[in-house]
């Protein structure tokens, strides 16, 4: 059972141009969210998060959108660079629990 | 501030043979977890430590796995008899109270 999901396996984007990366989770008692970032060859790495009493916080050229009623949230990498390129996962939590419940992730290529 | 260590990087192992695997979190973290990843997947969470107490297992955490943290310190996670299907990566993460997950670079487990 995906209680998070990842549906677009890859995206190649110019660079300068928009990355959008979308997330879909079926669970409405998830109340936190993050996107990690992985390179091959190391283990992933915190970029943003969101409570679920935001539907949006940024972080310099990364924002992330949530739409609870949908159960949907996306990532927005504004302008895209060459080094972003890696593996995006996207990522929710419970009140009360400890566990993060990873999606499958995203393959991100940024095309120079 | 060295970051979550992880040892070894990668262990080949013959099916049928004990395994363990070591992780150091950043020093002042309280919390632990130890995820799994196989090819094309989002890490999946396997255990999760408080201190040195275990607080939650997942039950994709069958008998043969044991994951021990000793004054709570570092970590080891033990899998017994290793089958084919335990081939992936083992990936420890580190929490404080006020921060995210910080994941370590892995240990890529491959039985033959």
């Amino acid at each position: 059972d995906q209680q998070v999901k990842q549906n677009s396996p890859s995206l190649s984007v110019q660079e300068g141009r928009i990355s959008i990366l979308n997330c879909d989770y079926t669970n409405s008692m998830f109340d936190y969210f993050l996107w990690y970032k992985k390179y091959p060859a190391e283990g992933p790495t915190f970029l943003i998060s969101i409570s679920s009493i935001k539907d949006k916080n940024e972080d310099g050229r990364f924002t992330v959108f949530l739409n609870k009623s949908a159960k949907h949230l996306s990532l927005h990498i504004v302008p895209s660079q060459p080094g972003d390129s890696a593996v995006y996962f996207c990522a929710a939590s419970l009140s009360g629990t400890y566990k993060y419940i990873f999606g499958t992730g995203t393959r991100l290529k940024v095309l120079a | 501030d060295t970051g979550v260590s992880q040892n070894p990087r990668h262990k080949i192992t013959k099916r049928g043979q004990n395994v363990t695997f070591r992780c150091d979190p950043i020093s002042e973290h309280n919390r632990l977890y130890w995820y799994r990843q196989t090819l094309g997947q989002g890490p999946e969470f396997l255990t999760y430590f408080q201190n040195e107490a275990q607080l939650e297992k997942s039950r994709l955490l069958s008998d043969r796995f044991s994951a021990e943290r000793p004054k709570g310190s570092f970590s080891t996670l033990e899998i017994q008899r290793t089958e084919q299907g335990d081939s992936a990566m083992y990936l420890c993460a580190s929490r404080g109270w006020d921060t995210e997950a910080f994941f370590g670079q892995g240990t890529r487990l491959t039985v033959v």
